[in-house]
């Protein structure tokens, strides 16, 4: 298995909703990402797990909480997001963080709309 | 902290053509560096990636240069065609604090015309 998935595709959710994302690799791969992706933009990094420990968090807002249950899942919690929170919002995964095997690998990212 | 520009912002190009992106980092310490293609509605796919200790790489019809000294690679994309269409991200792996996190460039918005 040599591709990231990522449920659900899309995602509308009202502003007091709690909602979560989910992501699963079978590749083995001990680092995973959350990025958010605005129209027309780079990929924006969230958060960094390595070895199932969140070692990076890029100044985001509380309202989004990143968990990971195990190596080959990672999940994104969300509660009372704000309008300008739609984007897409893609998982990646690479072997490690650091080394030579840290090609990322993109999931096809989840939609999301908030109203 | 490291810094990628990417140039230009949008290509057209006939198909058959080449393709050239050009992107610069101002992390010398910056080593390795990916190419993602990204259709409408699609993730962002690794087309080609290449570290510093190489000056060149090719896959069939792509081609990354880098030179570490000017700090700018490029990608060149030969024999264009329809399909090629897409926006391609560069992006330069930052050795420092992050971790080794991939910093993106802007984007280029590649169209092919038939």
């Amino acid at each position: 298995d040599t591709e990231v998935t990522q449920t659900p595709k899309h995602l509308v959710m009202g502003m007091t909703n709690k909602k979560s994302l989910k992501c699963e690799q079978h590749m083995g791969h001990r680092a995973m990402y959350w990025y958010k992706q605005k129209a027309k933009k780079p990929p924006e990094l969230m958060f960094v797990y390595s070895y199932e420990k969140l070692s990076i968090n890029e100044s985001v807002p509380s309202r989004f909480s990143p968990e990971c249950p195990n190596s080959s899942l990672l999940n994104l919690h969300l509660h009372a997001l704000q309008p300008e929170d739609s984007a897409l919002y893609l998982c990646a995964s690479s072997r490690t963080t650091s080394g030579s095997s840290y090609e990322q690998y993109f999931g096809p990212g989840t939609r999301l709309t908030v109203t | 902290g490291e810094n990628v520009e990417q140039h230009p912002s949008t290509l057209s190009v006939q198909e058959g053509d080449s393709a050239v992106i050009k992107c610069t980092y101002s992390d010398s310490a910056s080593n390795y560096f990916p190419w993602y293609k990204q259709e409408l509605g699609k993730r962002p796919q690794l087309i080609i990636d290449i570290r510093s200790n190489v000056g060149e790489k090719k896959d069939q019809r792509i081609a990354v240069t880098l030179n570490k000294t000017a700090k700018h690679f490029s990608l060149h994309i030969t024999e264009t065609q329809p399909e090629d269409s897409a926006v391609y991200f560069c992006a330069a792996r930052y050795n420092g604090g992050s971790q080794g996190n991939l910093i993106f460039g802007k984007g280029t918005k590649l169209s092919v015309k038939p």
